[in-house]
């Protein structure tokens, strides 16, 4: 059972642009939304997370909404820059936490 | 948040041989996690280790292959045993990580290479 599709597998933006990854799951005992992000040679580390009783939350340029209804979640990097270029998985978690198959971002200077 | 040192960074053995990962965390942690990933592919739960009991391994891993111990509250191995090109992969652990609203902190990884 395929429990997080994640989209697009990869991403190509230009500096400036706005970035958006899209996270879809089945399980709803899900109560708590994060996207890690992996640059090459290291482990993922968080970025941001989301509670599932806000619809969205804002750190700097990077934004999480989240539509409890429709079981997805999203990741906005705002004014995307190329240091911004890693590969992102959003990684849903309940009693277990599961990670979407990784989002390649590429931004180009 | 918790810092993992995870010790050796990468190597390269010989098929039918065995390596020991290390994972130290600069704080006492109930639960320690170790994960595999493919090149280009996403994290796979290996197994979650706990201090003092058993580790819990996830379906299609096995003890017999990926032993691992949990000494204290800090530290905690993964052997891969009698390796073979397939075992070929980044080995991360991690910790849950209270300060971080609840997220996981990963170590850097082992790049396992097996010729």
């Amino acid at each position: 059972q395929q429990q997080v599709k994640q989209s697009p597998q990869s991403l190509i933006v230009q500096k400036g642009g706005i970035s958006i990854i899209n996270c879809a799951y089945e399980n709803t005992a899900f109560d708590y939304f994060p996207w890690y992000q992996q640059f090459p040679g290291k482990g993922p580390a968080l970025l941001i997370a989301i509670r599932p009783d806000v619809s969205e939350k804002k750190e700097g340029r990077f934004t999480i909404s989240f539509n409890k209804s429709a079981k997805q979640f999203s990741l906005h990097i705002m004014d995307s820059q190329p240091g911004d270029s890693a590969t992102y998985f959003c990684a849903p978690r309940g009693n277990d936490m599961r990670f979407g198959a990784g989002t390649r971002l590429t931004v180009k200077p | 948040s918790a810092v993992i040192s995870q010790k050796p960074s990468r190597d390269i053995c010989q098929r039918g041989t065995s390596l020991t990962i290390q994972c130290q965390v600069d704080s006492q942690v109930t639960m320690m996690f170790w994960y595999r990933q493919q090149p280009g592919q996403s994290l796979t739960l290996i197994a979650t280790a706990n201090q003092g009991s058993e580790a819990t391994y996830e379906s299609g891993f096995v003890i017999d292959k990926f032993p691992i111990s949990r000494p204290n509250l800090t530290f905690s191995t993964l052997t891969v045993s009698n390796m073979s090109p397939e075992d070929s992969s980044i080995y991360l652990c991690s910790v849950e990580d209270w300060d971080r609203e609840w997220g996981y902190t990963f170590g850097s990884g082992t790049r396992l290479t097996v010729v």
